[in-house]
């Protein structure tokens, strides 16, 4: 596609309830990221993804943060048993040349959990 | 691990005059690249210009140019001719690897009419 697409929007999730967020990354993009932005904070590395492979994912706060990119192109963020620190905006980004020309992003999934 | 830093949680500017951001960073490595992003309220990041460590000239686009201060660590941000489009939030960053960002805590930029 012609940008980074992220669905949903939106969410609004009870606490303790499972999520998963998606990211569309642009066509033949190889290289994938994962950004978790809390409010009037600047995004922070979650995880990143080298086709299908993760090859980091030092920044996932818990083991109820889970990544995926089976097929190398399309990635999946799953939380599991989300609690109110889990609140955020989720930024999936993807670059073709890697860091050297910077990554395009998406507008983001903003999480909210009551 | 880098660190980057904003000092400037909000700023304005008039419209068609300049304003300067600042940011300044740490980092232990040699090769390392900056950026300057804009956020807009649709949260979309969006790349506004980028420097590579090892090249002294300070990049520029359009009306947008940076003061890349190697040995004291700053690279900021000056916005010419300002436009009501370019109000945003600014966010620096600073990588090595490419695999992982350092971003500030951003800047709010309003620009008045």
């Amino acid at each position: 596609g012609a940008g980074v697409s992220q669905s949903p929007r939106y969410k609004v999730a009870k606490r303790g309830q499972d999520v998963a967020l998606r990211c569309d990354p642009i066509s033949g993009h190889v290289s994938l990221f994962w950004y978790q932005q809390a409010l009037g904070q600047g995004p922070e590395f979650l995880t990143y993804f080298q086709n299908e492979a993760q090859l980091d994912k030092s920044g996932l706060p818990s083991d109820r943060f889970f990544a995926e990119r089976p097929e190398g192109s399309v990635s999946t963020l799953k939380i599991q048993r989300t609690q109110k620190e889990d609140s955020a905006v989720y930024l999936c980004a993807s670059s073709l040349a890697g860091h050297k020309v910077g990554y395009t992003f998406g507008s983001g999934t903003r999480l909210t959990v009551v | 691990a880098q660190t980057v830093t904003q000092s400037q949680p909000e700023m304005s500017v008039q419209e068609a005059e300049t304003v300067t951001l600042s940011c300044t960073y740490d980092t232990s490595e040699s090769d390392y690249y900056l950026f300057w992003y804009k956020q807009p309220p649709s949260r979309q990041m969006i790349l506004v210009i980028r420097q590579e460590a090892y090249k002294q000239q300070n990049a520029t686009e359009n009306r947008f140019s940076v003061n890349f201060q190697k040995a004291a660590k700053s690279f900021s941000l000056k916005i010419s001719d300002s436009q009501l489009g370019d109000a945003a939030m600014y966010f620096c960053a600073c990588t090595n690897t490419g695999n992982q960002f350092y971003f500030g805590t951003g800047t709010s930029l309003t620009v008045i009419p």
